[in-house]
């Protein structure tokens, strides 16, 4: 059974970088099936997808975070993480890592969740 | 890329069938068969109940059903249960290997 899990700091203050990495277990990251995602849902609110990453290292970003955004796979350690710089309160949200599906040779449905990862940007 | 838009709110009592519905454009939902809908129960990660529009994962219930017309793209739940209250949120490829999440729908079962 995959499993995803993100690990990173809880409090991260203003204008610093968030990070966050996501460990994946009972399957490989090296798989030309799936993407490696991050999403966000600040509290009481929607879902926001971040960005993917392909196990080649190829990157997609939402274009309102993508100059703040890096998305990174580490193949040998079957990680991939997120970089999220110059924070401020409305980056205050829980982060999930995921796993997207490929459908129709584009990207498609997330299959798998991690629990999520509440951070919280303050001083 | 814009949100796609959902009602806020639907309701339904036990047994009754309820639809929400997802309106995007042709950039999104209208262009690409690549719609999927998400359960969410409170503190709980996401689930997916049906992708690329009409299909189930294993093990979801065959209460639930999508589809697609034009920019919009709709569940259906049929013979809604208590346990179906939860928020529904819909999302779709948006090309450029972007994708968009709705905003969300909150299901309450009366």
């Amino acid at each position: 059974q995959l499993q995803l899990q993100e690990s990173g700091p809880g409090l991260v203050k203003p204008s610093e970088t968030l990070s966050l990495t996501c460990t994946v277990s009972g399957g490989s990251i090296s798989s030309s099936s799936y993407y490696w995602g991050w999403i966000r849902q600040p509290p009481g609110k929607g879902l926001e997808w971040i960005g993917t990453i392909f196990y080649s290292g190829n990157t997609y970003y939402n274009p309102s975070l993508k100059s703040r955004v890096t998305i990174s796979v580490d193949t040998s350690k079957n990680q991939f993480s997120l970089k999220l710089s110059s924070v401020t309160a409305a980056d205050t949200a829980v982060y999930y890592c995921a796993r997207l599906r490929l459908e129709r040779r584009r990207m498609g449905s997330v299959d798998y969740w991690g629990q999520g990862t509440l951070v919280t940007v303050s001083s | 890329q814009s949100a796609l838009t959902q009602p806020a709110s639907v309701s339904g009592s036990p047994g009754q069938s309820i639809t929400i519905s997802c309106t995007g454009t042709s950039s999104d939902v209208g262009s690409y068969n690549l719609v999927s809908w998400y359960r969410q129960h409170p503190g709980k990660a996401p689930k997916v109940m049906i992708y690329e529009v009409t299909k189930r994962p294993s093990g979801v219930s065959n209460r639930f059903s999508g589809s697609k017309s034009g920019n919009t793209a709709s569940l259906t739940i049929s013979g809604v249960q208590a346990e179906d209250e939860a928020d529904y949120y819909c999302c779709s490829y948006a090309g450029g290997s972007t994708v968009v999440f709705g905003g969300g729908t909150k299901l309450t079962v009366l």
